[in-house]
Parts: C-alpha cells; sequence; structure tokens
C-alpha cells in the first residue's frame, strides 16, 4: 500500500481558512486520493476525495498536485467542531480493493476560537 | 451519505468471556465490510475485510479464531471477540459500502469500546 506522509499537528484560528498538506511520493496511476477526518470517541468521517482534478464540495475543497505526488486539503473558514485527526489515504480501486482503507497517524487539527 | 450503525456503543466484559459487536448498513446493501480496531493515541488499524457471503479475509498478524467474522447478510456483519483478554480492550470500528458501483467512498460506523476487566 502506497504511504502517505502528513504533518502530526496543525493549528488554527477560527473562521480562518486552513490547508493540511499531505504527500504520497509513491502514488500509481490507480489510487484515488481520501480524506476522513475522526473527532475524539468517534468513527471516522468522510470528508472528501479525488484522483487527479481538484474538487470541491460542501465540506472543503482538495487541491491535488499536477504530478500527484502531494496534496492539500482545504477547510475555506475552520470553525471549532473542524478540530478533528485528518487522514490522507491513497485508495486503489483496481482489483477488489474498493473501500479499503490504510490508515497513516493522520495530522491533529487544533482551532482556536 | 450512507448510515452505518454499530451496537453497542460500549461494553464491558469479564476476562475470558466473549462479545459480539455488530455492524449494520441501515440504507444501503453493503458488499463490503472491514473492521477497524484503534488503541488510545494510536491510528486505526485495518483487522479484517467481509465479503457477503465469504470467508473474512484477515490482516497480518490478526488471529482470525480470535476474532470471528460473520457477513451473513448485505446489510449485517458481526465481529466476535472470543476468551477476551485485558489487552482486547480497544475501540473496535467498522466501515461498509456497496462497491459494486454505487459507492467510491466507505462510510463508518461510530465505533463500540471495549473494556475487558
Amino acid at each position: 500500500d502506497a504511504k502517505t506522509t502528513q504533518p502530526n499537528s496543525m493549528e488554527s484560528n477560527e473562521e480562518e481558512p486552513v490547508h493540511l498538506p499531505c504527500n504520497h511520493s509513491t502514488i500509481s496511476g490507480t489510487d484515488y486520493i481520501h480524506w476522513y477526518r475522526q473527532l475524539p470517541s468517534q468513527g471516522p468521517e468522510y470528508v472528501i476525495h479525488g484522483l487527479t482534478s481538484n474538487v470541491n464540495n460542501r465540506m472543503a475543497s482538495l487541491a491535488i498536485a499536477e504530478d500527484r505526488k502531494s496534496s492539500t486539503l482545504i477547510l475555506h473558514r475552520a470553525t471549532l467542531r473542524d478540530a478533528a485527526v485528518y487522514y490522507c489515504i491513497l485508495s486503489s480501486r483496481s482489483g477488489n480493493q474498493g473501500g479499503k482503507l490504510i490508515f497513516g497517524q493522520g495530522t491533529e487539527l487544533s482551532v482556536k476560537p | 451519505g450512507a448510515v452505518v450503525s454499530q451496537h453497542p456503543s460500549w461494553v464491558i466484559c469479564k476476562s475470558g468471556t466473549s462479545v459480539k459487536i455488530e455492524c449494520r448498513s441501515l440504507d444501503f446493501q453493503a458488499t463490503t465490510m472491514f473492521w477497524y480496531r484503534q488503541f488510545p493515541k494510536q491510528s486505526l488499524m485495518l483487522m479484517a475485510t467481509s465479503n457477503e457471503g465469504s470467508k473474512a479475509t484477515y490482516e497480518q498478524g490478526v488471529e482470525k479464531d480470535k476474532f470471528l467474522i460473520n457477513h451473513a447478510s448485505l446489510t449485517l456483519s458481526t465481529l466476535t471477540v472470543t476468551s477476551a483478554h485485558p489487552e482486547d480492550s480497544s475501540f473496535y470500528i467498522c466501515s461498509a459500502g456497496n462497491f459494486r458501483g454505487q459507492h467510491t467512498e466507505a462510510f463508518f460506523g461510530q465505533g463500540t469500546r471495549l473494556t475487558v476487566v
């Protein structure tokens, strides 16, 4: 499984944008880039995913580098409820791998009021 | 998004007993369900992959005779921790999806906190 590298922790101020980086230099052509987040004592929550093009949804935006070796999750206006551990995960769609996620350590985001 | 529900949310059991955790997809048929374990301050560790009607595929180092997984229907998978010991105390989380064309991402349950005393 291709690995990702994320900073252990980041801090943000409430109502400011947050850019969470992820490096995945060994990504393969069939790997999708997924982002999930986990609040304390809860299961992970899907945030966004993409393959090559930048993606936007109501929760966040995903900016993918042209060579696909890195990506950035963008929270446009952080709120206190966005404080969580954010996981960047590569998931292959080849074969019977749909939905299989191998979690790294993630980035713990804290949001200051 | 799709809804996945786990039951119970927490359970305390005595050492040596078995405990069953249920994972249900409430509004879709789950072709595949996954079971994870998470220790405090650590990330999720994939334990096994379960396809409906098939035997579960366990990750390396996970004892299949200790962690029994059943996926008998398209909406229910169960994880039974047999002969539980204090070191099995952990947060157990399932995820599910219909990966035959419906879903491109997995949906997670709320987790079950198991404490073995």
